[in-house]
């Protein structure tokens, strides 16, 4: 099973918006809404911001949005903060043969 | 509060064995699928093994090396591995389940592994 595709950097200003994707095949982001997104700062844990394509848990900014579009997922960030410099990640339920996950590639977003 | 913390790290010859366990609390142990996710240093995240009411489930990196497990009186999750490689080398964390949504909700800070002679 291979990582799903995303851009290594993305850099926005402050206040701007910019989006991740993320793109998998009809197996995975494309066969299932089992779409998530991960916040990871250096040194820190994953955190959860997005589940299902585009739900937010409890606590996360609503400046966070996800989409999804055949093969390809997309996390939003609007109103972009210093606090958001970090890594992305999506991942996305694949089950070819049996249950599993995989992640993508990963995203450093940059704020300037 | 939801905690989750993961101990057994530490450096291991290619071929040795080593036994991770992720220690639960905060929330009903029993009631989520519980899953292992490593990241090899500088690297993105890897899914390793979940286990659920369904079975067991790994990678096919892992598979046949690796057995996932989980005592439920305890809340510990646990991560048998044998036959260790260099590859194997990373950060690996416990991540529970957020039901019916196949996401990992809360994670561990991590438990590191280092395959080296």
């Amino acid at each position: 099973q291979s990582a799903l595709t995303q851009p290594a950097s993305v850099s926005g200003s402050p206040g701007q918006s910019i989006t991740i994707s993320c793109t998998g095949t009809s197996s995975d982001v494309g066969g299932y809404n089992y779409v998530s997104w991960y916040q990871q700062h250096p040194g820190k844990a994953p955190k959860l911001m997005i589940y299902e394509v585009s739900n937010r848990p409890s606590g996360v900014s609503n400046r966070f949005s996800g989409s999804k579009s055949g093969d390809t997922a997309s996390l939003t960030i609007s109103g972009l903060q210093a606090a958001d410099e970090a890594d992305y990640y999506c991942s996305s339920y694949t089950s070819s043969s049996t249950l599993r996950y995989v992640f993508g590639t990963g995203t450093k977003v940059t704020v300037l | 509060e939801v905690q989750l913390l993961e101990s057994g790290g530490g450096l291991v010859q290619p071929g040795g064995s080593l036994r991770l366990s992720c220690s639960a609390s905060g929330f009903t142990f029993i009631n989520y699928a519980m899953t292992w996710v490593r990241q090899a240093p500088g690297k993105g995240l890897e899914w390793v093994s979940t286990i659920s009411d369904s079975g067991t489930f790994y990678s096919d990196s892992v598979k046949g090396r690796f057995t996932i497990s989980r005592d439920n009186s305890k809340s510990t999750l646990y991560l048998q591995m044998s036959r260790l490689r260099a590859e194997d080398t990373a950060l690996y964390y416990c991540a529970k389940s957020l039901p019916g949504s196949r996401a990992f909700d809360n994670w561990g800070q991590g438990t590191m592994i280092t395959v080296s002679s």
